[in-house]
């Protein structure tokens, strides 16, 4: 069965940082487009970040510069370091798997078809 | 960057009525766009991809449509489990996946 499962969140002060994990099986975390996509409270889907099975990185806007994608091959584990956390960070951070579909003809096609359960993160003082 | 907007935010209908919801990209997208289907205190899970793609699984009442700046997804027949909130997605610009703000769908 392919699965994500997030780690790693909790209660974090302004200012500080954290880090989730986000372990694969079923699949290999470096062979896909891996994503971060968080929720707030009541609120809906925003896009975070994403690190291309070639190992680019690409972030939002909202979290440029402070949050850092990465992974580690040999755990099958895609991390999200963040750090010089906002109250507006405070959210349930989901892990997903970009899948790729070719079009014949086309250009290839992406969406999300695998999701773990989420961590949930809380930015207070 | 790439604008999603959704409308209408939230609607309210029965069991058995047709309902459709509009989704609109600030720029041409071709085809790339995306549909979940979110409950609450779950994950989202994907109904329709490249705009018209039925994931597999998902109930043949979900149907996409559109290309470039509009697109739509209509059910059918609105069942009891269809009750949920439904974002769509642009990946033309996958270094800058683009939800839309969501369509909530409760119970009339």
């Amino acid at each position: 069965e392919v699965q994500l499962v997030e780690s790693g969140g909790g209660l974090v002060h302004p200012g500080g940082s954290l880090r989730l994990s986000c372990a694969g099986s079923g699949l290999t975390v470096s062979g896909n487009y891996m994503n971060w996509v968080r929720q707030a409270p009541g609120k809906g889907l925003e896009w975070v970040s994403i690190i291309y099975s070639g190992g680019r990185t690409y972030y939002a806007d909202s979290v440029k510069g402070r949050f850092t994608i990465s992974r580690d091959n040999s755990k099958n584990t895609v991390y999200l370091q963040m750090n010089n956390v906002r109250d507006e960070d405070t959210a349930v951070y989901y892990c997903a798997r970009a899948r790729e579909w070719e079009l014949p003809g086309a250009y290839y096609y992406y969406y999300m078809d695998v999701w773990g359960k989420g961590t949930t993160v809380t930015v207070s003082s | 960057d790439i604008e999603m907007t959704q409308s209408p935010s939230s609607l309210s209908a029965s069991v058995g009525d047709r309902v459709t919801i509009t989704c609109r990209a600030s720029q041409s997208i071709s085809t790339y766009l995306n549909w979940y289907q979110q409950k609450p205190g779950k994950a989202p899970k994907v109904l329709i991809y490249a705009a018209s793609t039925l994931q597999s699984g998902v109930p043949s009442r979900f149907t996409g449509s559109g290309s470039g700046t509009d697109f739509t997804l209509t059910i059918s027949s609105l069942q009891p489990e269809d009750f949920a909130t439904y974002y769509c997605q642009q990946s033309y610009i996958t270094s800058l996946f683009t939800f839309g703000p969501g369509t909530k769908v409760d119970i009339k």
